[in-house]
């Protein structure tokens, strides 16, 4: 499954509503996850099941979509969202990453 | 406190192998399913391998399956990936991850090691 991500990048200001998407070549239900990742770090699971906030995250940002279409939503920016997201399918293997979207300061 | 160390990177010849190990801490490997991914200097996550609790299912991606194989040493908590026959393109920096109970996602990770592949 080939899962394209856009846009690759994204200049924003800080407070603005950030929408990334995830489009799936074929249908994957609802099993989608979102990974934020700052340079030289590991990914953080954001966003799981498509729609489902991971303990922790600030629920400024929120996921949606089935089937073959999908979005991470940032409602207000701050300064620590500046960074490289990533969508991850776990419907079928291999599972696939999206390309990613830069995320950075306008 | 559930932690994840990879280890075992470094610089190795095309057509060699490397073991990279994951020491899980804070849990029990049996009771977590475990994924693989990399990502080559400056690019993108890609996804490697996920790896049942006790170790009887093992997936691959397309790109490492039958050169890349994983196995677990219980006493000592720690999976490991044995690389074989590796290339130019398996450069990268190599994270461990321990999936959530809910999804087929990873919540905590290592903090990586880098294998360099090159003559």
């Amino acid at each position: 499954i080939q899962m394209t991500q856009s846009p690759s990048s994204l200049s924003a200001s800080l407070g603005d509503r950030v929408i990334i998407t995830c489009r799936a070549s074929q249908d994957i239900g609802g099993d989608l996850g979102w990974y934020q990742q700052k340079p030289g770090q590991a990914p953080k699971l954001l966003i799981y099941s498509a729609s489902t906030l991971q303990s922790g995250v600030p629920s400024r940002f929120s996921g949606s979509g089935s089937a073959t279409d999908f979005t991470l939503t940032i409602s207000s920016l701050q300064a620590e969202d500046f960074a490289t997201y990533f969508c991850l399918q776990v419907a079928t293997y291999p599972y696939t990453f999206g390309q990613g979207t830069k995320l950075e300061i306008k | 406190d559930v932690q994840l160390a990879e280890s075992g990177g470094g610089l190795v010849q095309p057509g060699g192998s490397l073991r990279l190990s994951c020491a899980a801490s804070g849990f029990s490997l049996r009771d977590s399913w475990i994924q693989w991914v990399r990502q080559a200097p400056g690019k993108g996550l890609v996804w490697l391998s996920r790896v049942s609790g006790y170790g009887d299912i093992a997936r691959f991606a397309d790109s490492v399956r039958g050169r890349f194989t994983v196995s677990r040493d219980y006493p000592k908590n720690t999976l490991y990936l044995q690389m074989d026959s590796l290339k130019a393109e398996d450069t990268a920096v190599y994270y461990c991850g321990r999936e959530v109970a809910t999804a087929s996602l990873c919540d905590s990770w290592g903090q990586g090691t880098l294998v360099a592949v090159s003559a």
